[in-house]
C-alpha cells in the first residue's frame, strides 16, 4: 500500500530564510506527486505537481520541489520565506500501481517569524 | 467551468440523525474520493470510487457509506452520526490521466 510521510508537523522559519518541507513516499511504481497549500479556513490549493516529466518542478508563489526516485522523496523548497507563506502544506501521491488512489501526508504547518 | 460541488458547506446536526453530503463533478471523471481533515491528522481517505458501482474503503470508513450510481455523483452518507465525525470533509475527483485533481470547497460538519 502506498504511504506518504511528511517529517515535521510544524516548521518555523524566519522571514527571508529558506523553507524546506519534507515529503517521502512509498509506491509500487513511479507515482504522481503533488503539493497543496491550505490557508486558514480555506480549501486546498495546488502548489505544484510532478507527472513524470522534469524532476525539478516549479510551482506558484516561488515554491519548487525535486523528485528523487532513489530517495523516494519530493521535498518542497522556497529560497526566501514570506509572512504570507504561513499555512498548512500537504504532500499527496497518486499511485497508478494502487488503483490510482490519492493519498495525503499528515501535513506540515509552516510558521514564519518576522 | 470544471468543478466539484459539495453540499452542504456547513451543517450542525444532532447525534443519530442521518445525513448525506453530496458531491458532484462535471468533468466525466472516473475517480472520486472522500476525505476528512482533522487537526494534526492531515487528510484521511474515507471511501474511494474508481467508476460507477465500484467503490472501496479508505483508511477511516467506519460510520460512513457511499454509493456511485452515476458517474458524476458520489454522496457520503452518515447513517447515525456521532460527535467523533465532527470534521471538515473534502470530495475530490480526477480522470484516468490524473494530472489534475479537483477538490470541492469542503463541508464543515458538526455533530452535537
Amino acid at each position: 500500500a502506498q504511504s506518504v510521510t511528511q517529517l515535521g508537523s510544524h516548521v518555523s522559519v524566519s522571514e527571508g530564510a529558506l523553507v524546506l518541507l519534507r515529503c517521502n513516499y512509498s509506491s509500487s511504481v513511479p507515482p504522481y506527486l503533488f503539493w497543496y497549500v491550505q490557508y486558514p479556513n480555506q480549501g486546498l490549493q495546488l502548489l505544484l505537481k510532478y507527472t513524470s516529466a522534469a524532476t525539478l518542478v516549479k510551482g506558484i508563489n516561488g515554491f519548487e520541489a525535486e523528485f528523487k526516485k532513489s530517495e523516494t522523496s519530493f521535498h518542497l523548497t522556497k529560497p526566501s520565506a514570506h509572512m504570507s507563506d504561513a499555512a498548512e502544506y500537504f504532500c499527496a501521491v497518486r499511485d497508478p500501481g494502487a488503483g490510482n488512489m490519492l493519498t495525503f501526508g499528515g501535513g506540515t504547518r509552516l510558521m514564519v517569524k518576522p | 467551468e470544471a468543478q466539484v460541488t459539495q453540499n452542504p458547506r456547513y451543517l450542525i446536526t444532532v447525534t443519530g440523525k442521518k445525513l448525506t453530503v453530496t458531491c458532484s463533478q462535471n468533468m466525466n471523471h472516473e475517480y472520486m474520493s472522500w476525505y476528512r481533515q482533522d487537526p494534526g491528522l492531515g487528510l484521511r481517505q474515507i471511501y474511494y470510487s474508481m467508476n460507477v458501482e465500484v467503490t472501496d474503503k479508505g483508511d477511516v470508513p467506519e460510520g460512513y457509506k457511499v454509493s456511485r450510481k452515476e458517474k458524476r455523483n458520489f454522496p457520503l452518507i452518515l447513517e447515525s452520526p456521532s460527535p467523533n465525525q465532527t470534521s471538515l470533509y473534502f470530495c475530490a475527483s480526477w480522470g484516468v490521466s490524473g494530472n489534475t485533481i479537483y477538490f470541492g470547497e469542503g463541508s464543515w460538519l458538526t455533530v452535537v
